[in-house]
């Protein structure tokens, strides 16, 4: 089934602890993205990447790395958790060879750091 | 970045019409997506504007006027399962989405 999926769907974590979120496509896609949503502020994007082997900063780096080693897999990396982390984490991906670049989204990981 | 607004909350009446408006301010653009999300699911895409005008797709239309940096998405005969947040985003002059905080939208018998 094409599309994007992530990886898990929920975690509890303890502050402190190192957590990596999963995000597979298979639609070929060139570009793929982390955004958090938090209630009142929309969607904020963490990192993104343009192409295999190319990363860069969003709006809110702070705390996360990524890597990009494939074109289908961008997992997101939270060395040591904390509590202002709990959030709902969305990745999507994109053609950003199409004329408008319509970004698709995963289902989303709901983080909680306790 | 980027500055963009639009209305916490809304509620309607099935059957009725709902026009969601959207404001931005910019250096760079590269269009205007307006995204539906019902609770707990994924944003799903809606429409894309990247010229002045109308845009019709069934019951839900989108309007973009550059000049004035002001968008409206409309959403007509609603319906129960219409009740979600709707999310007007800013594709930037490096081609990055910039999300408002949304809309939600509730849908009354």
């Amino acid at each position: 089934i094409a599309g994007i999926t992530q990886a898990p769907t929920s975690q509890i974590l303890a502050a402190g602890r190192r957590m990596t979120l999963r995000c597979t496509q298979d639609m070929r896609h060139n570009a793929m993205y982390w955004y958090r949503q938090d209630l009142g502020l929309g969607l904020r994007l963490i990192h993104y990447s343009n192409t295999a082997g190319t990363t860069g900063k969003g709006e809110v780096p702070d705390g996360y790395s990524v890597s990009r080693a494939n074109t289908d897999d961008f997992p997101l990396t939270l060395a040591s958790a904390v509590p202002s982390q709990t959030s709902v984490y969305f990745c999507a991906s994109s053609d950003s060879t199409d004329s408008y670049n319509e970004q698709f989204f995963g289902p989303g990981t709901r983080l909680t750091v306790l | 970045g980027q500055n963009i607004d639009q209305p916490t909350e809304m509620t309607a009446t099935e059957g009725a019409i709902v026009q969601i408006n959207c404001t931005y301010q910019t250096s760079g653009f590269n269009g205007l997506f307006w995204y539906q999300q019902h609770a707990g699911e994924a944003p799903t895409f809606l429409s894309y504007n990247v010229l002045d005008g109308l845009e019709e797709k069934g019951r839900f239309s989108s309007f973009l006027s550059r000049s004035k940096g002001y968008s409206y998405l409309l959403l007509k005969e609603l319906q129960m399962k219409d009740s979600a947040s709707y999310l007007c985003a800013v594709l930037e002059a490096d081609y990055k989405l910039s999300f408002g905080a949304g809309t939600t939208v509730t849908v009354r018998a």
